[in-house]
């Protein structure tokens, strides 16, 4: 069975930092791209990053370009977002996915985890 | 980056009916449109890949059609598990990938 669980999250003061890791297992990993993709409260669905498989690839949503750093472990089957200078608008719950590639879908999906930034 | 939007934002809708939701995206996205089910609390569900292909165990209720910039999800016979909030999903042109804003589905 495919599992995506992710975890780190929770509350910090604007400016700082937190980094959300995604453990997966019951598939390829290393074979499968990741995103993250986050749901601020009360609003939809926001692609925030993406890494290629062989971390070769990354890209990032305008919102967070500069401040996140996407990255991954397949050794260890972890997926990595590493947030700084948070901002109150970064206040959501961050999900990750997995993807074959260009041209699919994100197939399966995490629970999520919640960051809240605030003073 | 391609907008999607989707219609109505809520859809009331009495248990064993047929739900219809609207997604459109401005530009062509060609097939490359994908339905997924979002229930609070839970891992989004992906429903719908390529417009109209079922994902994997997702029931036969679940049906997609379009292509280009119209798309349409149809839920056949709501049951009360399928109450929840549907969002489409274009990944022709990326990134950035880019989401409708959500249709919720509620009982009426």
């Amino acid at each position: 069975e495919v599992q995506l669980v992710e975890s780190g999250g929770g509350l910090v003061q604007p400016g700082g930092s937190l980094r959300l890791s995604c453990a997966a297992s019951g598939f390829n990993f290393d074979s499968y791209e990741m995103v993250w993709v986050r749901q601020a409260p009360g609003t939809g669905l926001e692609w925030v990053s993406r890494i290629s498989a062989g971390s070769s690839w990354t890209s990032y949503a305008d919102s967070v370009k500069g401040r996140f750093t996407i990255s991954r472990d397949n050794a260890k089957n972890l997926l990595y977002l590493q947030m700084n200078s948070l901002r109150a608008e970064d206040t959501a719950v961050y999900y990750c996915a997995s993807y074959f590639g260009s041209g699919w879908p994100f197939d399966h999906w995490g629970q999520g985890t919640l960051v809240t930034v605030s003073s | 980056e391609i907008v999607m939007t989707q219609s109505p934002d809520t859809l009331s809708v009495s248990p064993g009916e047929r739900a219809t939701l609207s997604c459109r995206a401005s530009q062509s996205v060609s097939s490359n449109l994908a339905w997924y089910q979002h229930k609070p609390g839970q891992a989004p569900r992906l429903l719908i890949y390529g417009a109209s292909t079922r994902a994997t165990g997702i029931p036969a209720r679940f049906s997609g059609s379009g292509s280009g910039t119209e798309f349409t999800l149809t839920i056949s016979g709501l049951q009360s598990e399928d109450f929840a909030i549907y969002y489409c999903q274009q990944y022709n042109n990326w990134p950035p990938w880019t989401f409708g804003q959500g249709t919720k589905v509620e009982v009426k």
